[in-house]
């Protein structure tokens, strides 16, 4: 079993849609949680830290399920430059300090 | 601004050849990553280093050898490029319990 897990999509939505992802981890020892976006294989860039109480910027919505291993990100009102790849991100800071990224998902938005 | 500098950016060698990546960041940063990444896939992690003179293997460490002499540099070194290593190369560092900045990434081809 992989350490971080999404489901790869693609999903194709029109504009202004609402999308959600949705990530899974094993480590339950982990301890901090992030969104990713990448661009046609250019570096992944942060998109936001996700907490427990949830945390929102925008449009963008993340939320953390620390009973359940669960991440998840919701995009309201999807715009065209929101397609892209999300990488679900964790840190595990106990017995190794990794970054560990899932495989991403792929989002394509359509006028 | 420099943040997260990886060298050389595009590199084409000849199986069986050596080379050396280049990973230097300015953030006095102590953990610091070298990941892969193939088509259609997400970042798998090669090796890390949670702090000067460190290093521990990741996912996928088969054919790479790194080393951390200075803290602010990470190397990645390939002894005997095989086509299998042709990938795209991100370097990363961050802080406990915060989020990894990347480098621009290396395009490697083996041929």
């Amino acid at each position: 079993r992989k350490e971080v897990e999404q489901d790869p999509g693609p999903f194709n939505v029109p504009e202004g849609a609402t999308v959600a992802f949705n990530c899974t981890y094993s480590n339950s020892a982990s301890q901090s949680f992030f969104w990713y976006r990448q661009d046609c294989r250019k570096e992944p860039k942060l998109l936001m830290s996700v907490y427990s109480s949830g945390n929102e910027d925008g449009r963008f919505t993340a939320q953390l399920n620390r009973a359940s291993q669960y991440i998840s990100l919701l995009i309201r009102d999807s715009k065209l430059s929101d397609s892209a790849t999300y990488l679900c991100v964790v840190n595990s800071d106990t017995g190794g300090f990794k970054t560990i990224f899932g495989a991403g998902t792929r989002l394509f938005v359509k006028a | 601004n420099a943040g997260v500098t990886q060298t050389p950016k595009f590199r084409v060698l000849k199986t069986g050849q050596s080379m050396t990546l280049l990973c230097a960041q300015d953030m006095n940063h102590e953990y610091m990553y070298w990941y892969r990444q193939d088509p259609g896939m997400g970042l798998r992690l090669i090796h890390y280093s949670v702090g000067e003179g460190t290093t521990a293997k990741g996912e996928v460490p088969d054919g790479y050898n790194v080393s951390r002499l200075k803290k602010q540099n990470f190397l990645l070194g390939l002894e005997s490029a095989a086509p299998s290593q042709t990938s795209v190369y991100f370097c990363a560092s961050r802080e406990v319990s915060v989020e990894a900045f990347f480098g621009q990434g290396t395009r490697l081809t083996v041929v």
